[in-house]
């Protein structure tokens, strides 16, 4: 079946460094994939998203490109904010019922 | 326009005890769901609806009961709470499209 593979957090950066979160999948056909953010207490809230191979989603400074020869959508940001502190969820969407299959998160620590 | 809302927020149960969670969206939407969220292990399907009067089974539905009588909730039961059940509870809905809207969440404790 479908799956997302996440690093393991939590990643712990000082604000205004570079950012990236690894995530890879394995899905047969070709899936829609997204990145989701929880802030502490809240429900997910979609950040970005890439529909097809070499999309680039982006948003709020975040951005990760659709790759599909090595099964991979990166989470990245140039410059990390301590606002940014959150936990980052990979999914991908293989249009089975509008189901998602979400990798395990990963916690974002941002220290000013 | 309130979005996809949870009731409640919190609960503390006994083992053996039963209770519904409530999911309510007013954005008119088909598709409704209910995870789980349990550390390290990311989001996991209990349950999900295509539509009124429909619901079919996820990833983890043992011990879950839901039901779709209103388009616009979706209720997720447990009969006999067990301590395994103990996690924290999202409800999300979509249009048809991508995107899936989630609730803010209900922290389950079961004793």
């Amino acid at each position: 079946g479908d799956s997302v593979t996440q690093m393991e957090g939590p990643v712990t950066l000082s604000e205004e460094a570079f950012l990236t979160i690894n995530c890879t999948y394995t899905a047969t056909g070709y899936p829609s994939l997204f990145w989701y953010v929880q802030y502490p207490g809240e429900g997910l809230q979609l950040l970005l998203k890439a529909t097809k191979a070499d999309d680039k989603g982006s948003n709020k400074g975040f951005e990760a490109t659709y790759r599909k020869e090595t099964t991979s959508f990166h989470l990245e940001k140039g410059s990390v904010q301590v606002s940014d502190s959150a936990v980052y969820f990979c999914a991908l969407n293989n249009n089975a019922g509008n189901m998602l299959t979400f990798g395990g998160g990963t916690r974002l620590m941002v220290k000013p | 326009n309130a979005g996809v809302t949870q009731t409640p927020k919190f609960r503390v149960l006994k083992t053996g005890q039963s209770m519904t969670l409530l999911c309510a969206q007013d954005m008119n939407h088909e598709y409704m769901y209910w995870y789980r969220q349990d550390p390290g292990m990311g989001l996991r399907l209990i349950h999900y609806s295509v539509g009124e009067g429909t619901t079919a089974k996820g990833e983890v539905p043992d011990g879950y009961n839901v039901s779709r009588l209103k388009k616009q909730n979706f209720l997720l039961g447990l009969e006999s709470a067990a301590p395994s059940q103990t996690s924290v509870y999202f409800c999300a809905s979509t249009a048809g499209g991508d995107t899936q809207y989630f609730g803010p969440g209900t922290r389950l404790t079961v004793l």
